[in-house]
């Protein structure tokens, strides 16, 4: 079965710009979680989304903002971006919540300039 | 709060050597553990899981781990490595619910022929 899918792969945006980026979860997985990796805080978790609702969220700003589609197909939003956002955006997808195996997709690299 | 410490941030070793890597936890409520590997520029694939029963959990490609309930330990080991073991390995801890994992910083393991 098809794996994970992000898009776009790379994005380069200035500051004060926003982001819009997507994830597609396998078939049949009903739970996405985001994850923020950076070399110097590693993998950091963003939020977690079952059948549309946000089950938990980390601590980020509420420049990050996500939702869930009714085919589970997830988008995270960053505003006013800045410096330090740059980062490879993780997607997870599991059945129904972290306690599965959760299926990472390749990721989206952010560059902030 | 739960929380994740990988011991060593990188980890040397020669190929067909024994390796363990090592990882502590901290959590007040009942605990559910992960070794996830990330190989450069890909995503993390499940190594294997802890969520209840026996202590000893083996995973893919000859990798297991033990948790230690009274040292809050679940180190991974491999009796003999190979090059393609070189790879990034994130210890991991999810909350009751299954709505959120924590990841460790992660510890880089360089096998050399």
């Amino acid at each position: 079965k098809a794996g994970v899918t992000q898009t776009p792969r790379y994005l380069i945006k200035t500051r004060g710009q926003q982001v819009t980026l997507s994830c597609s979860p396998i078939s049949g997985h009903r739970s996405v979680s985001w994850y923020q990796q950076t070399p110097g805080q590693g993998l950091q978790f963003l939020f977690e989304y079952f059948s549309e609702t946000q089950r938990n969220k980390g601590n980020f700003p509420g420049r990050f903002s996500g939702r869930q589609f009714s085919n589970s197909r997830s988008e995270m939003n960053v505003s006013t971006l800045e410096l330090g956002d740059s980062a490879l955006y993780l997607c997870a997808s599991s059945l129904v919540g972290t306690l599965d195996e959760q299926y990472f997709g390749p990721g989206t690299r952010l560059t902030v300039t | 709060a739960q929380s994740v410490t990988q011991l060593d941030s990188q980890v040397p070793v020669f190929e067909e050597a024994p390796v363990e890597l090592r990882c502590n936890y901290s959590s007040s409520v009942s605990v559910y553990l992960f070794w996830y590997v990330q190989y450069p520029n890909q995503g993390l694939q499940l190594l294997l899981k802890y969520l209840s029963g026996s202590t000893l959990v083996k995973g893919i490609n000859g990798f297991e781990a033990e948790f230690n309930k009274s040292q809050t330990s679940f180190h991974l080991r491999k009796p003999s490595v190979h090059i393609s073991d070189t790879a990034e390995y994130f210890c991991a801890v999810s909350d009751t619910g299954g709505f959120k994992t924590i990841f460790g910083a992660g510890t880089r393991l360089f096998v050399k022929a």
